[in-house]
């Protein structure tokens, strides 16, 4: 059984940097063609991909936020971390974490989900 | 950048077909995945290719892709399908979800 859960502060402040985990089980994040990505979903609105490691550690991000996103894999520890600078109102929405097990395929299997505020 | 079009809402009768479209340019040369997301509750992937059904998926979820449009077919829509439909592509490595389609069940 594949799970993975979101972690994280739920409260963050303009300018501050968010840092979120997705710890995982039930695959290794080592096995070839398998990625975990990041997506987002501000309140009432629609999903919005932000990123994606590869078990190679390549990585991939979205253009209008490339500049404030980094993802980073610790295998032994099954976890991936999102790391998001310079925080905005405008970035209040749930973050996910997802797996993808094929190269091109779709994210199988998601987390539930955390919320991150962004207010001062 | 690459972009999807959905339409805002589609209704449909209880036991009808409802079909929800995503537009892209030459869509059709990608894989298009399909996500259901209820209120409160994460996305589950419906259909992944265009037109196959992971596990546990009932089959009156189908769909296609040709051209500049995808489209997901439910059919003999049931109370339990009204939810927000997601179609997601790769592009250049890069993913791109369209925005949604609310699914209301008369």
């Amino acid at each position: 059984q594949i799970t993975l859960k979101e972690s994280g502060p739920t409260l963050v402040k303009p300018t501050q940097t968010l840092t979120l985990t997705c710890t995982f089980s039930g695959f290794s994040l080592s096995t070839s063609g398998v990625g975990v990505g990041w997506i987002r979903q501000p309140p009432g609105k629609a999903l919005e991909w932000l990123a994606l490691i590869y078990w190679d550690d390549n990585k991939r991000y979205s253009p209008s936020l490339k500049s404030r996103l980094t993802i980073t894999k610790d295998t032994s520890k099954n976890q991936v971390v999102l790391t998001m600078t310079n925080m905005d109102p405008v970035d209040t929405a749930t973050y996910y974490c997802a797996h993808r097990h094929t190269i091109g395929g779709p994210f199988d299997d998601w987390g539930q989900g955390t919320l991150v505020i962004v207010s001062s | 950048s690459y972009e999807l079009t959905q339409p805002l809402s589609v209704s449909v009768a209880l036991g009808q077909t409802a079909r929800i479209t995503c537009g892209g340019n030459n869509i059709g040369s990608k894989n298009v995945h399909w996500y259901q997301q209820k209120p409160g509750q994460a996305p589950v992937l419906v259909i992944y290719r265009d037109s196959n059904r992971p596990s546990g998926i009932p089959e009156r979820f189908s769909g296609s892709n040709s051209g500049n449009t995808a489209t997901l077919t439910i059919s003999r829509a049931q109370a339990g399908d009204e939810a927000d439909y997601y179609c997601q592509v790769w592009d250049t490595s890069t993913g791109v979800f369209g925005g949604g389609t609310k699914l209301t069940v008369l």
